[in-house]
């Protein structure tokens, strides 16, 4: 099963702002608005930023936000700080049993 | 406070078997989906199986379909992810997730993990 393409590395000053994105197909990423974002850090398990396409669980800044058009989903990270240096993937369904991952993105705060 | 606690992850050679074990904390077990994920190394996530809340509904991905078995007992608060026929590559820290809300994990475990190697 091939994973959601996403870029391997994005990066940017702080207070700036980033957006990555995840594409895939009409039969994941383009056909459900079954998609979310995670937050990982080294050495810790994820943590999920984004649900639904665009919607934040409580407690998660909204510095970070979700959009779709298509195949191609995008996190945007605005106001960029030291902290958000992480790995980030996105996850969507893929037909109606099976779920995939971003292949994930390295995210560098200058 | 919602907990999940994985263990059984150790050393095992090729083509041998062995269970991993999630136990949850601070949510109605069995009302919720619950997910494995997996991560090599070094790798990105990857998405293993899950299973509804009476276990009656699971899925797999391909690499691991007939091979490995995701299970729950719900009075016994626990999900387990029994594994044969293990490979190299399954090798990888194992993730038990809530799919706490609509297709998305809003908790995870700490991960328990597996070796596969002679």
């Amino acid at each position: 099963q091939s994973a959601l393409t996403q870029p391997a590395s994005v990066s940017g000053s702080p207070g700036q702002s980033i957006t990555i994105s995840c594409t895939g197909t009409s039969s994941d990423v383009g056909g459900y608005n079954y998609l979310s974002w995670y937050q990982q850090h080294p050495g810790t398990a994820p943590k999920l930023l984004i649900f639904e396409v665009y919607n934040r669980p409580s407690g998660v800044s909204n510095r970070f936000s979700g959009s779709k058009s298509g195949n191609t989903a995008s996190l945007t990270i605005s106001g960029l700080q030291a902290e958000d240096e992480a790995d980030y993937y996105c996850f969507s369904y893929r037909n109606d049993t099976t779920r995939v991952f971003g292949g994930g993105t390295k995210l560098t705060v200058l | 406070e919602v907990q999940l606690v994985e263990s059984g992850g150790g050393l095992v050679q090729p083509g041998g078997s062995l269970r991993l074990s999630c136990a949850p904390s601070g949510f109605t077990f069995s009302t919720y989906w619950m997910t494995w994920v997996r991560q090599a190394p070094g790798k990105g996530l990857e998405w293993v199986a899950n299973i509804n809340q009476d276990g009656s509904e699971k899925y797999y991905m391909d690499s691991v379909k007939g091979r490995f078995t995701i299970s729950r007992d719900n009075a016994q608060n626990s999900l387990y992810l029994q594994m044969s026929s293990l490979r190299v590559e399954d090798s990888a820290l194992y993730y038990c997730a809530r799919d706490g809300v609509p297709a998305a994990f809003d908790s995870w475990g700490q991960g328990t993990l597996l070796t596969v190697s002679s």
